[in-house]
């Protein structure tokens, strides 16, 4: 499959947990990268390979995956969570790059 | 630091071609993927293609028949061009280095808005 999909918005009170999903075929043999995009700004990693965190992302972003389902875990959502996500990783080929539709999410 | 800055025009016509050039700044120039990805307003990220040792170059299967990136070491540049361009290729064109395997797209250009009008 060449596809990632992603649900189109999710929300979450402030504080509380929330879990982004993705979901494609890809995922059972390649690792999902997450980046968080806030409006006019590039993308920013949060994490990657399996559930490593770039320098400077708080240790409230965690990262799972199961079978063709990968999951980005916010525990203790902020404000400056709000922002799009997207899921990421390489086709099954390993040639190829592949990006999720992206989940806005929204803290109230 | 490794900083890339996209360069080209702004506004394209359609059917003609769009090209755009990404310097790179400090950093190795070689072992990563240099990599092109757009967002059309309001979009999603959409992966252009990537270059590797300014040799090997993949590319998005939709977009394949209109794409060629390719690489200069010694300027330390990469490009895009994407031939035969519609409304539809309007966006915002980022350049970034991508590190796998061994990490994930880390570094990104701010973006370039390409609009395709006449």
């Amino acid at each position: 499959s060449s596809e990632l999909t992603q649900d189109p918005a999710v929300s979450v009170a402030l504080g509380q947990t929330v879990r982004i999903t993705c979901q494609g075929d890809s995922l059972r043999s390649h690792y999902a990268t997450w980046y968080r995009q806030k409006p006019g700004q590039a993308p920013l990693s949060v994490i990657y390979i399996k559930n490593n965190r770039p320098s400077g992302i708080p240790d409230r972003f965690s990262a799972s995956s199961s079978g063709s389902t990968a999951s980005l875990t916010i525990t203790g959502a902020q404000a400056e969570d709000e922002a799009d996500y997207y899921c990421h990783c390489r086709d099954t080929s390993g040639n190829l790059v592949l990006f999720g539709g992206g989940t806005k999410l929204t803290v109230l | 630091q490794v900083q890339l800055q996209e360069s080209g025009p702004g506004l394209v016509k359609p059917s003609e071609t769009l090209s755009l050039t990404c310097t790179v700044s400090a950093g190795s120039f070689s072992g990563y993927f240099w990599t092109w990805i757009r967002q059309s307003p309001g979009k999603g990220l959409e992966w252009i293609g990537n270059v590797q040792n300014s040799v090997s170059a993949y590319y998005n299967p939709s977009l394949k028949s209109r794409v060629t990136i390719s690489g200069d070491t010694s300027k330390r540049q990469f490009s895009l061009k994407l031939t035969s361009v519609t409304t539809a290729d309007t966006a915002v064109y980022f350049c970034a280095r991508d590190a796998y395997p061994r990490g994930p797209i880390d570094s990104w250009g701010r973006g370039s808005l390409v609009i395709v009008s006449s």
